[in-house]
């Protein structure tokens, strides 16, 4: 099945406590990104990118770094997370300028 | 910065129909798509439209296109309650760094359908 995998799809952590949210995707896609789900803010992207080992900073990458070694794997690290990232994740890919994104469920962070 | 608009909130009976609106910034603007997030889940593609369409019909779904004020709408027909659910609407937009598209979402409307 063609899909985007997120994980976890829950994370709740500590102020200043590395993490890792992987995305995987099997459908070849060269063009992956990251979202963040904010009420009354829509989606904001934080990173992405355009094929291996090619990476860009989305509206709000303050505070979130991304690597893209594969092309499947797009993980988004928070080196040091602080609570206004509290938020919900969501990873996409697709293929070609116009076509539409595949959106992975969702991974909902709360930093205490 | 570049900003697509939606209307935070729609309350509908079951049965009427319900039109979500959103206003989007670029002219040039190839494809604008309609993606639909359930509860719990991710986004997923509901329709789009090409931007030399007026109007797209999928079966409850009728897509409109205001090129010229540049506003959008979804209209969901015989509303159901498995309808409600947040809307996007979502615009490709050209990027300054080049040639590279993004695509650039509103705020998301809150559907709910009352019994």
């Amino acid at each position: 099945e063609a899909q985007v995998t997120q994980n976890p799809r829950y994370l709740i952590t500590v102020t200043g406590k590395k993490l890792t949210v992987t995305c995987s995707q099997n459908m070849n896609h060269e063009y992956m990104s990251w979202y963040r789900q904010d009420p009354g803010l829509g989606l904001r992207q934080i990173y992405y990118s355009m094929n291996v080992e090619v990476t860009d900073k989305g509206d709000v990458p303050e505070g979130y770094k991304v690597s893209r070694k594969e092309k499947r794997n797009f993980p988004l690290i928070l080196e040091s997370p602080s609570p206004n990232q509290t938020s919900l994740y969501f990873c996409a890919s697709r293929n070609g300028h116009n076509s539409p994104l595949h959106f992975g469920n969702g991974t909902r962070l709360t930093v205490t | 910065g570049e900003d697509v608009e939606q209307s935070l909130f729609l309350s509908v009976r079951e049965g009427d129909s319900s039109v979500i609106n959103c206003t989007y910034t670029d002219s040039s603007s190839t494809y604008l798509y309609w993606y639909k997030q359930e509860p719990g889940a991710g986004l997923q593609l509901l329709t789009y439209i090409f931007s030399n369409m007026d109007m797209k019909q999928d079966q409850r779904l009728t897509v409109l296109l205001n090129k010229k004020d540049k506003h959008l709408s979804l209209r969901i027909a015989d509303t159901q309650t498995g309808d409600s659910a947040i809307y996007f609407c979502a615009e490709i937009l050209f990027i300054s760094s080049g040639s590279a598209r993004q695509l650039t979402f509103g705020s998301g409307t809150q559907l709910t359908v009352l019994p």
